[in-house]
């Protein structure tokens, strides 16, 4: 299963609404997971199952989306939300990830 | 607190060989799948393999069968990677990674990674 992710990179301000798309090359029902990675640091998990906020990611943080559809949404951009974001599908083997999108400063 | 903690990373020659390990405290390491996931440098994550509780059941990206090997060790609370036949395109910083589900692979503890150069 290949997972594609759009964009592949944004600009955003502070306060700004951000919304990440990965989309699935066959249907995944809720299989999905997102996470976030800093530079220099190892991902951290924000989201499963599509939709499921991970314990003590802020609620900012939202998924969306089944089948082969899904979105990442920040509501409200904090300083910290500044890294690089990864999709990963989890129905069965490989539980392959998305090429990521960057989101950076405007 | 879950600590998860690789070493073992280091610069090889193609065709080497190289054995990654990962100790593991503040949770019950037996109870849980475990993977390791890498990332070359500037690139995205890969997924590499994942091994199930009792170390019976192994999966592997194809890139890497047959030439790497996932095992663990839960007396000692630790995870190994076997890399052998070792490529240039080998060459990333590898995270092993506690796979919060049975059921589905992903991965909610992650240790810092170790690096592995493969280059003559």
């Amino acid at each position: 299963i290949q997972l594609t992710q759009s964009p592949s990179s944004l600009s955003a301000s502070v306060g700004d609404r951000v919304t990440i798309t990965c989309r699935a090359s066959q249907g995944i029902s809720s299989f999905l997971a997102w996470y976030q990675q800093k530079p220099g640091n190892a991902p951290k998990l924000l989201i499963y199952t599509a939709s499921t906020l991970q314990s003590g990611v802020p609620s900012r943080f939202s998924g969306s989306g089944s089948g082969t559809d899904f979105t990442l949404t920040i509501s409200s951009l904090q300083p910290e939300d500044f890294a690089t974001y990864y999709c990963q599908q989890l129905n069965g083997y490989p539980p392959s990830f998305g090429p990521g999108t960057k989101v950076d400063i405007k | 607190e879950v600590q998860l903690v690789e070493s073992g990373g280091d610069l090889v020659q193609p065709g080497g060989s190289l054995r990654l390990s990962c100790a593991a405290s503040g949770f019950s390491f037996s109870s849980y799948r475990m993977s390791w996931v890498r990332q070359a440098p500037g690139k995205g994550l890969e997924w590499v393999a994942n091994i199930n509780q009792d170390g019976s059941e192994k999966y592997y990206v194809d890139s890497v069968k047959g030439r790497f090997t996932i095992s663990r060790d839960n007396a000692k609370n630790s995870l190994y990677l076997q890399m052998n036949s070792l490529r240039a395109e080998d060459t990333a910083v590898y995270y092993c990674a506690r796979v919060a589900w049975i059921q589905l692979s992903f991965c909610d503890y992650w240790g810092q990674g170790t690096l592995v150069t493969v280059s003559s």
